[in-house]
């Protein structure tokens, strides 16, 4: 069965500074997709960045970057430059990738809850 | 492009009635997803619907939940008999034949 375990329940940071939020992960598929959402505090969910399994270069979106170390099963997220606005929570997922087609089961960590402080 | 459209956004259910959360999918997108949160907790795959048939109900309570994706309209969540353990945020979430899942807003269920 696939789990996502995200072991930091609260962090802060200064602003302007950079933060690490980490996720492992566990799985016995080959072939899956590592996810990061941000819910701030009006509820939506905000797609971040994306990586796959088989993605050899960490993926990185602006001011976002998955660190992911596959033999560690982990793919935690990096913000630079913290900004107030990244103040919410954050969500690792991880879907199983050997479906074909737009089947989109995603496992959800419990979250990080990220205060970012100026 | 509308993105995916749920509502209502909020719905306040006495114990024992019955909740309806709607969910129409971005146009163009014929998978839709229900996630709950419970607070303070990640969201919980719920079920896994293409037009008119239920792929994927792994995550669904046995009794008193139930979920459509009809050929016309929203996709629906019907929640019969609530009691206070079903407060919750629902998200439902739509895709194409591709990875990227787009999410609405939820609705926020508050049973009294």
């Amino acid at each position: 069965a696939q789990k996502i375990t995200q072991t930091q329940p609260g962090m802060f940071v200064q602003e302007k500074e950079a933060v690490t939020l980490d996720c492992t992960y566990d799985t016995s598929d080959q072939s899956y997709g590592l996810f990061w959402y941000k819910q701030p505090s009006s509820g939506e969910m905000i797609f971040l960045i994306y990586q796959g399994s088989y993605d050899e270069q960490n993926a990185t979106e602006g001011r976002y970057s998955l660190n992911f170390q596959k033999a560690r099963k982990s793919a935690n997220l990096v913000i630079s430059a913290s900004q107030l606005g990244d103040s919410a929570m954050y969500f690792c997922a991880m879907r199983d990738e050997s479906f074909s087609g737009g089947y989109n089961k995603l496992i959800f960590g419990a979250g990080t809850r990220l205060a970012v402080h100026p | 492009n509308a993105g995916v459209m749920q509502n209502p956004r909020h719905l306040v259910r006495r114990r024992g009635q019955e909740a309806r959360l709607r969910c129409s999918p971005m146009k163009g997108h014929s998978h839709v997803y229900w996630y709950r949160q419970l607070p303070e907790e990640g969201l919980k795959f719920m079920v896994y619907l293409q037009k008119e048939n239920i792929i994927d109900e792994s995550g669904m309570p046995k009794e008193r939940f139930s979920a459509e994706f009809p050929k016309e309209g929203p996709s629906i969540l019907r929640i019969q008999q609530v009691v206070r353990g079903d407060s919750a945020a629902y998200f439902c979430a739509s895709s194409r034949d591709s990875p990227e899942a787009f999410f609405g807003q939820g609705t926020r269920l508050t049973v009294v």
